[in-house]
């Protein structure tokens, strides 16, 4: 069975532009959640999203945005880039979100 | 702040010893303590996860365990091997927060051969 399946793997972009990244979660996963990993901060959660309604948000600012879509395909945004936002973003899904999340490989995000 | 804290932040062990790494909480609502696997390019993979209501589980060589008092848990890595070489990350769930997971710092471990 496929696993969660993040794109692009790779991304540099300069302060003050925006990037959108996206995650196709396990199928039949209605639970996908983001996350950002840095050697300072650790990982961080950012938000939760299930039936295309966002549930949880965590403590970042409003240059972080994301959606869900009907497949449950989700993407997240951050617009106003800052050298800061350099980072590993992770995607994860889960049937029953107690159970257990799977996580993707990530995107590398790097911020000139 | 962190809600999770972890220790150590590195460990390195020959092979067939036993690493422990210990986590520790102040949030009693916390109810799900998951351990998670990290390789180098990969995401952080499931490995084990308890409940407070139980104070020991077992799985193939890991284990966790949990003193709910102390308000502490910890993963214990059995005949360690190479392969076992990766950073671990323990994590805690709050009922109220949605399904948030809140990751310690992480411990990096070195299995000698």
């Amino acid at each position: 069975k496929a696993g969660v399946t993040q794109t692009p793997r790779y991304l540099i972009k300069t302060r003050g532009q925006q990037v959108t990244l996206s995650c196709s979660p396990i199928s039949g996963h209605r639970s996908v959640s983001w996350y950002q990993q840095t050697p300072g901060q650790g990982l961080q959660f950012l938000f939760e999203y299930f039936s295309e309604t966002q549930r949880n948000k965590g403590n970042f600012p409003g240059r972080f945005s994301g959606r869900q879509f009907s497949n449950s395909r989700s993407e997240m945004n951050v617009s106003t880039l800052e050298l800061g936002d350099s980072a590993l973003y992770l995607c994860a899904s889960s049937l029953r979100p107690r159970d257990g999340y799977t996580f993707g490989s990530g995107t590398r995000l790097t911020v000139v | 702040q962190q809600q999770v804290k972890q220790s150590p932040q590195s460990l390195i062990v020959q092979k067939g010893g036993i690493p422990i790494i210990n986590c520790a909480y102040e949030n009693t609502a916390f109810d799900y303590f998951p351990w998670y696997q990290q390789f180098p390019g990969k995401g952080p993979a499931l490995l084990i996860a308890i409940r407070p209501d139980v104070s020991e589980k077992k799985e193939g060589r890991f284990t966790i365990s949990f003193n709910k008092s102390a308000k502490q848990f910890s993963l214990h890595i059995m005949d360690s091997q190479p392969g076992d070489s990766a950073t671990y990350f323990c994590a805690a769930i709050h009922p109220n927060s949605g399904y948030a997971l809140n990751f310690g710092k992480g411990t990096s471990l070195l299995v000698t051969p």
